[in-house]
């Protein structure tokens, strides 16, 4: 595997369920991010990790739990979502920190459904 | 809070047209990026800007940086019903203003090539 990938590709779930996103990426970068983008809205950042740390969370609901146990891989654990949660879910990696964020490399995404 | 903005939002133009997508953003930075995704698809870079006056060149399509002005443009020679796509710019603030190391995208410009 290279680049960025992202399992599931597609996930239905009901509100009542509960679900993990995963992403590895094979790139050695060190930061990577979750993105949510939704059919009428921009791209929105929701969590960044830096050498496993957190160091952004863009008021995100507690329904989303980020977990990044290593550099490589991030999880988004999701549980009772609403609806409107519905959305492609995207994680990138860059080779940050430093100075710069640096270009991030995307993942192709998982389609989210929630019934 | 920087703030990056785009336009046109929305764009048709026809086969062997040129134009040009702008990109305006809020605060000092010299790291600009462009984005292109297709339908369902996630994001692919296309150009990485690192310096006042960068010119990039891939195919059809032209990317510059002007620092100064806070403005970079997507430049579409003779375009093709390839390029259909949404075009996203990003900007690298660095680690300055609060943006902790991450890129501020831009809403995308929605790009229909007709026959």
């Amino acid at each position: 595997e290279t680049g960025v990938t992202q399992t599931p590709r597609h996930l239905v779930m009901g509100m009542t369920n509960k679900k993990s996103l995963k992403c590895e990426q094979h790139l050695g970068h060190n930061a990577m991010y979750w993105y949510k983008q939704s059919a009428k809205k921009p791209l929105e950042l929701m969590f960044v990790y830096n050498f496993k740390e957190q160091t952004e969370n863009n008021s995100v609901p507690s329904r989303f739990s980020p977990e990044c146990p290593n550099s490589s891989h991030l999880f988004l654990h999701l549980h009772t979502l609403q609806p409107e949660d519905s959305a492609l879910y995207l994680c990138a990696s860059s080779p940050g920190p430093g100075l710069w964020a640096y270009e991030q490399y995307f993942g192709p995404g998982t389609r989210l459904t929630v019934t | 809070e920087l703030k990056v903005e785009q336009n046109p939002l929305f764009l048709s133009m026809q086969e062997g047209k040129n134009y040009t997508i702008y990109c305006n953003y809020s605060t000092t930075s010299d790291r600009l990026y462009w984005y292109r995704q297709d339908p369902g698809k996630s994001l692919e870079s296309l150009f990485v800007l690192l310096s006042n006056g960068a010119v990039k060149q891939e195919g059809r399509l032209m990317a510059s940086l002007d620092t100064k002005a806070r403005l970079s443009t997507l430049h579409i020679t003779a375009a093709v019903h390839d390029l259909s796509a949404t075009y996203f710019c990003a900007v690298d603030a660095g680690n300055s203003g609060g943006s902790n190391y991450k890129l501020t995208f831009g809403k995308g410009t929605l790009l229909t090539v007709n026959p």
